[in-house]
């Protein structure tokens, strides 16, 4: 069975605060996202990783960074948290796909992470 | 600009019919579709895929059809269970990309 963890289930941070989500998964995975899903607006793309040290920015990457030193855990780091990024994070992680892109095969989602920025 | 929509954001239909899930999209690249179930306080879960060669893929009570000229995908859960009722959401990919919908909040009613 896949499992993917999320160091935290709920997380209650300041404004101008280093935040850092720590996701492992157990399956060998090549590729890790982050997403944030909001109300009304679905899931949406922050980051992923292909590979160990490499990333791609996803939709929406302004005011996040990622960290992908070994191939199970996959960081996301908000360097200064503001009251915009209060969300549900959630990661993921998957094979490659059969052309070898990171998107064309499912992703198996950890928990998520609720994160409040007062 | 969304590139995926499921224009209903709420479905309900009786136990045992079957449900009928909508997906649009508008962005010719995307060639592989993805659909995900979420219950409250999980992450969700994969479903069912379909690639763009084909025009039906079936797992059980499950079954996706794409429709490539009108850029429309659907999901047909028959019969629907109890179980069933969680947000459902599709995914399109391609060209190095994968957009979710925002998601329609199925309920299955006794």
């Amino acid at each position: 069975d896949v499992k993917v963890t999320q160091s935290s289930r709920y997380l209650v941070k300041r404004t101008g605060e280093k935040v850092f989500l720590e996701c492992v998964q157990d399956m060998d995975h090549e590729n890790m996202f982050w997403y944030r899903q909001d109300p009304g607006l679905g899931l949406r793309l922050i980051y992923f990783s292909y590979d160990v040290k490499m990333k791609e920015k996803g939709d929406i990457p302004e005011g996040y960074s990622v960290s992908r030193e070994k191939k199970e855990r996959f960081s996301l780091i908000l360097e200064s948290a503001s009251t915009n990024q209060t969300s549900m994070y959630l990661c993921a992680s998957s094979f490659p796909g059969a052309s070898g892109s990171p998107v064309y095969n499912e992703q198996f989602f950890g928990p998520g992470t609720r994160l409040t920025v007062l | 600009d969304q590139q995926v929509k499921q224009n209903s954001p709420s479905l309900s239909v009786q136990e045992g019919r079957i449900s009928i899930l909508n997906c649009d999209y508008t962005n010719s690249m995307f060639d592989y579709f993805l659909w995900y179930k979420k219950y409250p306080a999980e992450g969700p879960t994969f479903l069912i895929s379909i690639s763009s060669i084909k025009d039906k893929n079936e797992d059980g009570r499950f079954t996706v059809f794409l429709n490539k000229s009108a850029k429309h995908l659907s999901l047909h859960i028959v019969p629907s269970q109890p179980g069933d009722s969680a947000v459902y959401f599709c995914a399109a990919s391609g060209d190095d990309k994968i957009i979710f919908g925002k998601g329609t909040r199925l309920h299955i009613l006794p």
